[in-house]
């Protein structure tokens, strides 16, 4: 399983984009990495996943280098309600593969 | 479709007791999940089901069981509770075979062991 790593906290204003990197250095090629947000007494919601480059969706951006030892979630214009606990995943795509989450980024929005 | 769906929501367990969490999902679903979280924590795997009849040990199964007896259900049975068994349970499924495909997750089991 690929090691991730990501910071324990980060704090943002209101409207303003938010990155949040994850490390993944020993990411295998048959690896996807993927993003899930939860909010207090809630399980974790599916945000995006992707395998390089650039993933868009409505909620959010994911971006891939080249190398895939690293990724980016990118939230735009964040408001008081981004605030919650985001996990980023390394998947492998077939297998009895043991998801696992790590402990995931705090995002404190601030008004 | 109702999804995941999890019994009871908060349940209080004496030292000793046994008891079993139930996780329904309606999806039809081959692949499902038992996690547990602690306080401030990420989630830890307990459990894991590829298919009815089939189960394998996650990252932290001592003192839990599971059965798979259809694809909807997939009950976590404790044995004996512990203090350290205090924790959020959830239970989670996959749609087919990509493990990168989106998890469904229930909305938890509080579970206290006093």
């Amino acid at each position: 399983l690929a090691k991730t790593t990501q910071p324990i906290s980060m704090d943002s204003y209101e409207g303003q984009e938010v990155n949040i990197t994850c490390s993944h250095n020993n990411i295998a090629t048959n690896d996807y990495i993927t993003w899930y947000q939860q909010f207090p007494s809630q399980g974790p919601r599916f945000i995006i996943q992707g395998y390089k480059t650039k993933v868009t969706n409505e909620v959010a951006s994911l971006f891939i280098p080249a190398d895939r030892k690293s990724s980016t979630l990118s939230l735009p214009r964040v408001s008081l309600s981004d605030t919650a606990v985001y996990y980023c995943l390394v998947v492998t795509n077939f297998g009895n593969e043991k998801l696992t989450f790590g402990t995931g980024t705090r995002l404190t929005i601030i008004p | 479709n109702a999804g995941v769906t999890q019994t009871p929501k908060f349940r209080i367990l004496k030292i000793g007791q046994s008891m079993t969490l139930q996780c329904t999902q309606d999806m039809n679903h081959n692949y499902m999940y038992w996690y547990r979280q602690d306080p401030g924590m990420g989630l830890k795997l307990i459990y894991y089901s590829v298919g009815a009849g089939i189960t394998d040990k996650g990252e932290v199964p001592n003192g839990y069981n599971v059965s798979r007896s259809t694809t909807e259900d997939f009950p976590l049975r404790l044995e004996l509770a512990a203090p350290s068994q205090t924790s959020v349970y959830f239970c989670a499924s996959i749609e087919g075979v990509l493990l990168y495909n989106e998890q469904f997750f229930g909305p938890g089991t509080r579970l206290t062991v006093l």
